[in-house]
Formats: C-alpha cells, structure tokens, sequence
C-alpha cells in the first residue's frame, strides 16, 4: 500500500521568511495529494491539494509543486506569519483505494516566530 | 451547515469499559472516514463507508466497530478499551464525485487508564 514520508518533523522561521516542507509518496498510483493545516485543539483543515496531471499549484501566499517521476509534493509558505504556526500534513491517494482513502504524512510542527 | 461534528470532545475511560463515538454530518455526504491521529504521527485510517449500510475496515480496524444506518450518522464502537485506544479521533466526511477533499470533525480526545 501506500506510504508516505514528511520532512522536516519540526521547521522554525522568521516572520516574513518562506518555509517548506517535503513529503514522498511510494504508489505511482497515487493521484491526488492535499496539504492540511492543523490548529491546537481543532481538527485538520484542507488548505491546498493538487493533481498528478498538475504540476504546480498556488492560492495566494501558499503554493504546491509535485514531481511525478520523482513521487515527491511540495508545501512552500511565502512570507510567512504568526499565524502560519501550526501542524501541517500532507496526504495521498488514488482511485485504486476504494473509498479515496487518504495515506497521511506524520505531520510538521511549523513555528513563525515574530 | 455546522459541517461534521463529534460528541463527545473528551473521554477518559477505564480499560474494560466501552464506548461510542458520534460523529455527525449535515453536508449529505456518502462517504465517512474514521481516523486516530497519536502523537507525533500522522493520521491513520480505522473504518470508512461509502454509503448508508456500507462500511469497510482501515488500516487499524482491532478493537474497534462501526455502523452505518443513516447518512449522516457515523458512530464508533470501542468494546474492551485498551490503554493502546488513548488517542485522538477524528471523524471526515467527502461528497461523492469529482471533488476529493474530506472535511473533517473538531476530534474527540479519548484517554483510557
């Protein structure tokens, strides 16, 4: 089955720096990846996904690129802010797992310090 | 819409005792996802069903049991609670079609002593 590997565990930034996070996928079968952010005490929020016939994707100051041939997906944060702090996991799935169950990542704990 | 939502947020129980978990959703979607979520990892799947009397197991389905009568209701069985149980629970919810994007509940956070 599908696994899925986060990196760093734990990111430290400056207020106003980028911040990225990597993850790797081992299904090439594997066709939609989302990033979700998670707040203490609440439960994970969708922020970005993308599709393996997309390349990259942005929304603002948040932005996702994946390299298929590689099996990697990328989390970028421009100038972040304080309120950017939080955990934030990435996932995948494809259509071979029934019910597009979603593999997750062992989440990074992102600190913007101000 | 109040999106998902799950009762109760907090839970301690004794090993031995059980309980359920509710979750509720009001989005009329047709598939529900239980998840546990343990420190420092990430999330992993438990139960999952595409529909109204439909359910199938995750990836750590042992201890645990699920129903699905209605489609908004989701409810979690633990029978036999193991200190291996404490964790927190997380209840998604996704509309069938072309989006994939699963919403998910506040968490129940669950300690069993």
């Amino acid at each position: 089955g599908e696994n899925v590997e986060q990196h760093p565990s734990t990111l430290s930034v400056q207020e106003g720096d980028s911040a990225v996070i990597k993850c790797t996928y081992s299904d090439s079968a594997s066709n939609y990846f989302p990033w979700y952010k998670q707040e203490l005490g609440k439960g994970p929020q969708l922020i970005i996904d993308i599709r393996s016939n997309v390349g990259e994707k942005k929304d603002q100051r948040i932005a996702v690129t994946l390299n298929k041939t590689a099996k990697h997906f990328s989390l970028h944060i421009t100038e972040t802010q304080p309120e950017d702090s939080a955990v934030y996991f990435c996932a995948a799935s494809g259509l071979r797992e029934y019910g597009n169950k979603l593999v997750f990542g062992a989440g990074t704990i992102l600190r913007v310090k101000s | 819409n109040a999106g998902v939502t799950q009762t109760p947020k907090f839970r301690i129980l004794k090993i031995g005792q059980s309980m359920t978990l509710q979750c509720a959703q009001d989005m009329n979607h047709n598939y529900m996802y239980w998840y546990r979520q343990d420190p420092g990892m990430g999330l992993k799947l438990i139960y999952y069903s595409v529909g109204a009397g439909i359910t199938d197991k995750g990836e750590v389905p042992n201890g645990y049991n699920v129903s699905r009568s209605t489609t908004e209701d989701f409810p979690l069985r633990l029978e036999l609670a193991a200190p291996s149980q404490t964790s927190v629970y997380f209840c998604a919810s996704r509309v069938q079609g072309s989006s994939d994007t699963q919403y998910f509940g506040p968490g129940t956070r669950l300690t069993v002593l």
